[in-house]
């Protein structure tokens, strides 16, 4: 199985500012014969499903602002929160869909400094 | 709208067994992989298992198989977890996730919870 791995575990952040995530994986995400990597974003708000954010590792999901913005290849990948706001608040998710099963990091909780 | 509504959850004893449900609407449920997922308390999301949009192929995480078969009717849209000899473990939100492209969970329903307890 691939394991992901995010840190920090948790960060506090002023509104406004930038906060940023850190996700790794155990193997290549990195499909070589469609050039895709296969890397998903979530956020889960306190009470809520997860919703997803960014899919193929840096694509942005339709409806999702601006301000998050996610890079990476092969097995290190950063999501990016620029500009902090309130409802932000959340715990956010890596995931690899290159194989199965299908794993997520252990999460980063993202909080108002 | 896409709409995945989990219903089934509740209370059970460790070895007991629960069916759980999800209804879809909103898009055509037969073109889609589908997959449950779970997120234990203090841990973080699991996924479960998924299944191929004709039902040909399922596929189930290490620690559920023999225990849980997931299924489903493309007719009346619904996606279904039998699970069975139970454990502590198994306490969990279970997720009825609509697969997108390639393997990302695109929708998410709001849950249902699952206590394993004596």
């Amino acid at each position: 199985d691939i394991v992901m791995t995010q840190f920090p575990d948790s960060l506090a952040v002023s509104l406004g500012e930038r906060a940023t995530i850190n996700c790794k994986s155990s193997q290549s995400l990195y499909y070589r014969s469609n050039n895709r990597t296969y890397l998903a974003w979530y956020q889960q708000r306190p009470g809520q499903p997860p919703k997803l954010l960014v899919y193929w590792a840096s694509t942005r999901e339709s409806g999702v602002p601006d301000r998050f913005s996610a890079s990476g290849s092969g097995t290190h990948f950063t999501l990016t929160i620029s500009g902090l706001q309130a409802e932000d608040v959340a715990v956010y998710y890596c995931q690899q869909y290159y194989s199965t099963p299908q794993t997520f990091g252990q999460g980063t909780r993202v909080e108002i400094k | 709208e896409v709409q995945l509504v989990e219903s089934g959850g509740g209370v059970v004893q460790p070895a007991g067994s629960l069916r759980l449900s999800c209804a879809a609407s909103g898009f055509i449920f037969g073109d889609h992989w589908m997959s449950w997922a779970r997120h234990a308390p203090g841990r973080g999301l699991e996924w479960v298992a998924n299944i191929k949009e004709d039902a040909t192929e399922k596929n189930y995480v290490d620690s559920v198989k023999g225990r849980f078969t997931i299924s489903r009717d493309n007719a009346r849209n619904l996606l279904s977890l039998q699970m069975s000899a139970l454990r502590a473990e198994d306490t969990a939100v279970y997720y009825c996730v609509r697969v997108v492209g390639s393997g990302w969970f695109g929708y998410w329903g709001q849950g249902t919870p699952v206590i394993v307890s004596s």
